[in-house]
């Protein structure tokens, strides 16, 4: 069935370094992904997002790749703060009957950031 | 920015009794309300797409009769857990969606603990 999942559950990285979030998505039919972080408690809050016809876009610290061919997508986070420190996932976005964008959730990776 | 804001932000409740949830877009007309369903550790499951004026659309497994939803104005949907149980207990995110928006913006989640 549609799946949209994590390689990694937990990233433990030291402060000052990169991080790469990894997401595998098996609906070549989708068009559109976006990364969320959810800080302990908290809703999603929305990070960056990227379309299909590009394959990478940047944003602060940020950025996006897509890879359609391996159905891959990746967020980067440069010189990881503690801020960081939180659940992300990857999300793709499907039509909703009656309009609207129907989001399908990654597992999520768990990012620690380590002083 | 888009924002979403839920009331009350955690509820405990008796089992047997109903809980009402809201969800309010501030500062846009959401056509397109989502509620979600998230279990600790746990990604986002979608529970129905509402939009404004119409029924709202549910996914395969989630009671329609149980868990009511309702997308009265184009700032304001509300859930209603009916007949609440123990294993209802969880965090519920609501998400919006605007005419000019073309993703998500979620709100900060509702703690329910059903006794």
């Amino acid at each position: 069935g549609e799946n949209v999942g994590l390689h990694l559950p937990t990233l433990s990285v030291q402060e000052g370094d990169n991080s790469i979030i990894n997401c595998a998505y098996s609906n070549s039919a989708s068009d559109y992904f976006i990364w969320y972080k959810q800080e302990s408690g908290k809703g999603p809050q929305f990070i960056i997002d990227i379309r299909s016809n590009m394959d990478k876009r940047q944003g602060q610290r940020v950025t996006v790749l897509l890879n359609k061919t391996v159905k891959h997508l990746s967020l980067q986070i440069a010189a990881t703060q503690p801020g960081d420190s939180a659940v992300y996932f990857c999300a793709e976005n499907k039509g909703a009957p009656g309009g609207g964008n129907k989001l399908t959730f990654g597992t999520g990776t768990q990012l620690k950031v380590e002083l | 920015g888009a924002v979403v804001s839920q009331h009350p932000s955690w509820v405990i409740c008796k089992s047997g009794t109903s809980v009402k949830i809201e969800c309010r877009s501030l500062d846009f007309q959401a056509t397109t309300m989502f509620w979600y369903r998230q279990f600790p550790k746990q990604s986002l499951m979608l529970m129905a797409t509402s939009n404004e004026g119409s029924k709202a659309t549910y996914e395969q497994g989630v009671e329609k009769d149980k868990f009511l939803i309702n997308h009265a104005s184009l700032t304001l949907s509300t859930l209603t857990v009916t007949s609440a149980h123990p294993e209802d207990s969880s965090f519920y995110i609501c998400s919006a969606e605007g005419l000019a928006e073309e993703t998500q913006y979620f709100g900060p989640g509702t703690r329910l603990l059903v006794l």
